[in-house]
């Protein structure tokens, strides 16, 4: 099925370093949202956008979407061990409630 | 803690058993989803479940049978499983589609089920 491109597949970095991952597509979406899975759990809702050009934080987390709405990216602030995880992004369009996922980045953190 | 509830955490079913995974959220959620997730990869949309009628089967084989027995609860029920079926089963929810246009609420999942097929 299809999939966003989601990059980069995986991030090594220090404690205390900023993280940037993005997502693109070549087609619209009306919704994106950011997910965090850690091991042995479920996908945990982060951030949700609804607006193209909205911009939206979390705590240390900064999210946007795409002004052409197609694509968005995720910032993560001085990183700490527990940001270790798969992040996905995801689309949703207008009609029905099917999520389309990226392949999601590996987020390692060096103490 | 996920306010979407699964159950058991873990099952390991030889392939000419019967069992079942259970879900139930108490969010008022309209929508309810299966989706399988095979390690390091995104979840796979199964079985899609709008105010207690299937209304999405992403061609999942017939070993596989969901049921909505209340707009609480889904089940997934296994028959005659393979090999290539052992993944993590994740159950979701959210408000479905509306009546009068789309409905974007996010979906919120629970932490899963880990089968394994022997």
């Amino acid at each position: 099925g299809q999939q966003l491109n989601q990059s980069p597949q995986s991030m090594f970095i220090q404690e205390g370093e900023d993280v940037s991952m993005n997502c693109t597509s070549s087609s619209i979406f009306n919704t994106w949202l950011w997910y965090k899975q850690e091991p042995g759990e479920g996908p945990v809702l982060l951030i949700a956008l609804y607006k193209a050009g909205e911009l939206t934080s979390n705590g240390r987390l900064t999210a946007q979407f795409g002004i052409t709405r197609k694509d968005s990216f995720l910032n993560i602030s001085a990183s700490i061990p527990s940001d270790v995880g798969i992040y996905f992004c995801a689309g949703q369009k207008g009609y029905g409630n099917k999520l389309v996922f990226g392949a999601g980045t590996i987020l390692r953190v060096k103490s | 803690d996920t306010e979407v509830t699964q159950t058991p955490k873990h099952l390991v079913m030889g392939m000419t058993n019967k069992k079942s995974l259970k879900c139930e959220q108490h969010m008022g959620h309209r929508a309810m989803y299966w989706y399988k997730q095979k390690a390091k990869k995104p979840p796979e949309l199964m079985f899609v479940y709008s105010y207690e009628k299937l209304s999405i089967n992403e061609s999942v084989p017939s070993r596989f049978s969901p049921e909505c027995p209340n707009s609480s609860l889904l089940n997934l029920h296994l028959h005659a499983l393979q090999p290539e079926d052992s993944a993590l089963y994740l159950c979701a929810s959210s408000h479905p589609k509306s009546g009068t246009g789309y409905s974007n609420q996010p979906q919120h999942f629970g932490d899963g089920t880990r089968l394994s097929i022997l």
